[in-house]
């Protein structure tokens, strides 16, 4: 099984809701990745875990929680987002920190 | 540091004719390079890798690269292109230098014409 799985494909949330976006891998890879893509740009790296731990966290604002339950499973909590964080978010996952990554197809996400 | 130059945002060729798609990079290290294709609203597929073993890869669909040191440059062809080769392509460095993981070129729209 070298595949990634997102949930849900599609996600439109007004800005005061809370949604939670789950990234799902059983290739045993130990460390996983959220992106952010805006439409004609290439993705743009938000987080890493890597053993379950928070390594990277690229400036992102707290409206954006990333959680790492086990080494199978990535949630991205969202709360209180605004129109412009519409985007796709990717997960990713690799067999080790640099390893080469699988990527999921993305969840879509419109905020109104 | 690294960076990734994608030399053409956007690529038209015709069904059965040969692709190029141009990347130039700059890295500090010895880096790894990649090759992603997205199709739309779709994620991203590793079509090759190369890592300092053999200096052309293969990769899948019939996609090759060539890594040349000496002109900083890792460009993807394909002899002969087919209509579900159109979608965006993005280069893709890697070095240890960088705790980053992974730095993206801008991307590279491929159109395949009938």
């Amino acid at each position: 099984d070298t595949e990634v799985t997102q949930t849900p494909k599609h996600l439109v949330m007004g800005m005061t809701n809370k949604k939670s976006l789950k990234c799902e891998q059983h290739m045993g890879h130990r460390a996983m990745y959220w992106y952010k893509q805006k439409a004609k740009k290439p993705p743009e790296l938000m987080f890493v875990y890597s053993y379950e731990k928070l390594s990277i966290n690229e400036s992102v604002p707290s409206r954006f929680s990333p959680e790492c339950p086990n080494s199978s499973l990535l949630n991205l909590h969202l709360h209180a987002l605004q129109p412009e964080d519409s985007a796709l978010y990717l997960c990713a996952s690799s067999q080790v920190y640099r390893g080469k990554q699988y990527f999921g197809p993305g969840t879509r996400l419109t905020v109104t | 540091a690294q960076s990734v130059t994608q030399l053409d945002s956007h690529v038209s060729v015709s069904e059965g004719t040969p692709v190029l798609l141009r990347c130039n990079y700059s890295s500090s290290y010895s880096p790894s390079l990649f090759w992603y294709v997205q199709h739309p609203n779709k994620g991203l597929q590793l079509l090759l890798k190369y890592t300092s073993a053999a200096t052309l890869v293969k990769g899948i669909n019939g996609f090759e690269a060539e890594f040349k040191k000496s002109e900083t440059s890792f460009h993807l062809t394909k002899p002969s292109a087919h209509m579900s080769d159109a979608a965006e392509y993005f280069c893709v460095v890697s070095d240890l230098g960088s705790a980053r993981q992974l730095t993206f070129g801008s991307g590279t729209q491929l159109t395949v014409l009938p």
